[in-house]
């Protein structure tokens, strides 16, 4: 079946420092991928999508590439904020196509960011 | 104007008890799901409705039964509730586009 592997955290990092979380898939078909971020108490806020391979999807100064030869979609940011304190979770959509699909999620990365 | 809300925010129960929660939307989206997660924040999908009919259905105990009364409503009814059960319940919404937009969430504890 469908899975993600991403890395477990917590992440500390100083602000201004350069961000890397690893995410990687297993996947029949061509998934959607998704980071998805959860902040304190609140629900989940899609944060950046890509829909076939080599796309890359940013948003908020945060970019992910799909590389289906090495079945990853890892999430950096060049300068992380306080205020990007969160946690972040890899998604893949569970079947090619179709708004009907649910999400297969990995296990969340916790990241502080420390002033 | 809120796209996903849910009612209520906190839930406390005890054991055995029956409760529901209710999730509406406003962005016109076809289909619905249910996501359950866990005190180390594992989400997991347990039902997906695609205009009010039942397209997924992990495995879940048949305690939890969604109601989609239209399509914009997908209610979660817990009949005898269990201590497992305690979690945060989110409802979600999709469009044709692979993006799915989520409520609040519902944190359930059960004493």
């Amino acid at each position: 079946g469908n899975s993600v592997t991403q890395m477990e955290g917590p992440v500390t990092l100083s602000e201004e420092a350069f961000l890397t979380i690893n995410c990687t898939y297993t996947a029949t078909g061509y998934p959607s991928l998704f980071w998805y971020v959860q902040y304190p108490g609140e629900g989940l806020q899609l944060l950046l999508k890509a829909t076939k391979a080599d796309d890359k999807g940013s948003n908020k100064g945060f970019e992910a590439t799909y590389r289906k030869e090495t079945t990853s979609f890892h999430l950096e940011k060049g300068s992380v904020q306080v205020s990007d304190s969160a946690v972040y979770f890899c998604a893949l959509s569970r079947r090619s196509g179709g708004g009907a699909d649910g999400l297969t999620f990995g296990k969340g990365t916790h990241l502080i960011i420390q002033p | 104007d809120t796209a996903v809300s849910q009612t209520p925010k906190y839930l406390v129960t005890q054991m055995g008890n029956d409760k529901s929660i209710k999730c509406e939307q406003n962005l016109g989206h076809d289909t619905m799901y249910w996501y359950k997660q866990d005190s180390k924040k594992f989400l997991k999908i347990m039902f997906s409705y695609n205009n009010k009919e039942l397209i997924i259905n992990e495995t879940v105990p048949n305690r939890f039964s969604p109601k989609s009364p239209d399509k914009a409503h997908l209610n979660l009814h817990i009949n005898s509730l269990e201590l497992g059960d305690s979690a945060v319940y989110f409802c979600a919404t999709a469009g044709g586009n692979y993006e799915q937009y989520f409520g609040p969430g519902t944190r359930l504890t059960v004493t």
